[in-house]
């Protein structure tokens, strides 16, 4: 497949605590996303992080990649309620013949009060 | 939030009718696209637009066809929807392609044919 597979599918924590993503690939990449979901509701892009780049920071999220792993993680410090939704990773992928965005299948992510 | 207006937000239909659903954007971006959700296959890409009257194929674009005459609008049409098109819908825009920038999306159309 080409799609990232996020790791864990789900993930249940306490507020205030830290929560951790990972999204593997089997492909070289030129940049690495990640998007949030609110149910209901479309998906918001977070970061952006380009092959040549190890980590991003914006705000209480931290992207790192380590592209000799084909992995990248997503970080969220001190999580908050609002927190809670589906994170997904995206790279660019052939398909088709041109090169498109090719989602994961995310991981849920609930932060309980 | 990038102008992103997908209508309508629900439907509900019978198999065999043809369903229209529509994407407006208001930021002016080349690019638009149409995916759809499902349990168990995360987000798939139906077809997509780079330009007025330009549009392309995705991963699943099977019983779909699409237009776009104006830079704001793009049209996802099922001539005859079949319950395995029982989904949630997504627009998305760009300003450019091939996954180098990104997407921005609308809020949904969860379409559930019978």
């Amino acid at each position: 497949s080409q799609q990232g597979e996020e790791d864990p599918q789900a993930l249940s924590i306490q507020e205030g605590e830290n929560a951790t993503m990972n999204c593997s690939y089997k492909t070289s990449i030129n940049n690495l996303q990640w998007y949030r979901q609110n149910s209901g509701r479309g998906l918001v892009h977070l970061i952006l992080i380009r092959s040549n780049e190890r980590e991003k920071h914006s705000g209480r999220l931290r992207v790192t990649l380590d592209t000799s792993k084909k992995s990248s993680s997503l970080l969220i410090t001190a999580s908050r309620a609002a927190d809670t939704a589906s994170y997904f990773c995206a790279r660019r992928a052939t398909q088709g013949g041109s090169e498109k965005l090719v989602f994961g299948k995310g991981t849920k992510l609930t932060v309980n009060p | 939030d990038a102008g992103i207006t997908q209508s309508p937000r629900h439907k509900v239909t019978e198999t065999g009718t043809p369903v229209t659903l529509r994407c407006h954007q208001t930021e002016n971006h080349r690019y638009m696209y149409w995916y759809r959700q499902d349990p168990g296959h995360g987000l798939r890409l139906i077809h997509y637009s780079y330009g007025v009257k330009d549009t392309d194929k995705g991963e699943v674009s099977d019983g779909y066809s699409v237009s776009r005459s104006k830079t704001e609008d793009f049209l996802l049409t099922l001539e005859s929807a079949t319950s395995s098109q029982t989904s949630v819908y997504f627009c998305a825009i760009s300003e450019s392609g091939g996954g180098r920038e990104p997407q921005h999306f609308g809020d949904g159309t969860r379409l559930s044919i019978l």
